[in-house]
């Protein structure tokens, strides 16, 4: 069965440095979302890509992070600049186009921000 | 925006007792509810959805009930078992935007 994947399983970084988590979204989906969860609560929503544009973004989604699509099959999120509280779990999911709206998340990028 | 509330947070069954895990919503627009498992260290799981259109879907042991009127919607499970054991999320949303998700119920089934 196709699967979102994503890498690293775990990243380390310092306060102020750029990271790049990757995802590599079920082949033939063509909506990409990143979510975080922050330890202990609840998964929230960070942005939406389709046709190689951010279709939606909430208030965390702020000038330090950007999403692209670099290739036909890797979907990524950049923090530019970390901070203590960007810590978190950080998932990808991939939606398929016609055949519903369903969500299939990956086994997420744990960030952890010294 | 749109804003999901479940509860409870800790549910301790028997196995083979049901469990029961509700939600409600408060955009009257939102369409789509997923259910999500998560276990330790993974991603959440689709285990079942619902659309707006639609009062209830079964699915083997999980059954979810939609009452749009009401703006709620829950999660059965029948015939639990330790492997149930896990942390489930409710979600809603208004066809593909962004989820918003409930704060989780935290399943433990003793053996």
């Amino acid at each position: 069965e196709p699967e979102v994947t994503q890498t690293p399983s775990h990243q380390v970084t310092q306060m102020g440095q750029e990271v790049i988590l990757r995802c590599v979204p079920i082949s033939n989906h063509l909506y990409f979302y990143w979510y975080r969860q922050i330890l202990g609560q609840k998964v929230e929503f960070l942005v939406s890509f389709y046709n190689n544009e951010i279709s939606e973004k909430s208030e965390i989604f702020d000038d330090q992070f950007s999403v692209e699509r670099p290739d036909g099959s890797n979907f990524t999120l950049k923090i530019r600049s970390t901070k203590l509280e960007d810590s978190a779990m950080y998932f990808c999911a991939s939606s398929p186009w016609l055949e519903g709206n369903e969500q299939y998340f990956g086994p997420g990028t744990r960030l952890t921000v010294t | 925006g749109e804003n999901v509330e479940q509860h409870p947070s800790t549910l301790s069954v028997q196995e083979g007792d049901s469990a029961v895990i509700k939600c409600t919503y408060s955009d009257s627009a939102s369409n789509y509810f997923p259910w999500y498992k998560q276990e330790l260290g993974k991603g959440p799981q689709l285990i079942i959805d619902i659309r707006s259109n639609v009062g209830e879907k079964k699915d083997q042991r999980i059954a979810v009930t939609l009452n749009k009127t009401a703006k709620h919607f829950s999660l059965h499970i029948t015939e639990t078992q330790p492997e149930d054991s896990a942390v489930y999320f409710c979600a809603a949303s208004l066809g593909r935007r962004a989820l918003t998700f409930g704060s989780g119920t935290r399943l433990q089934v003793q053996p």
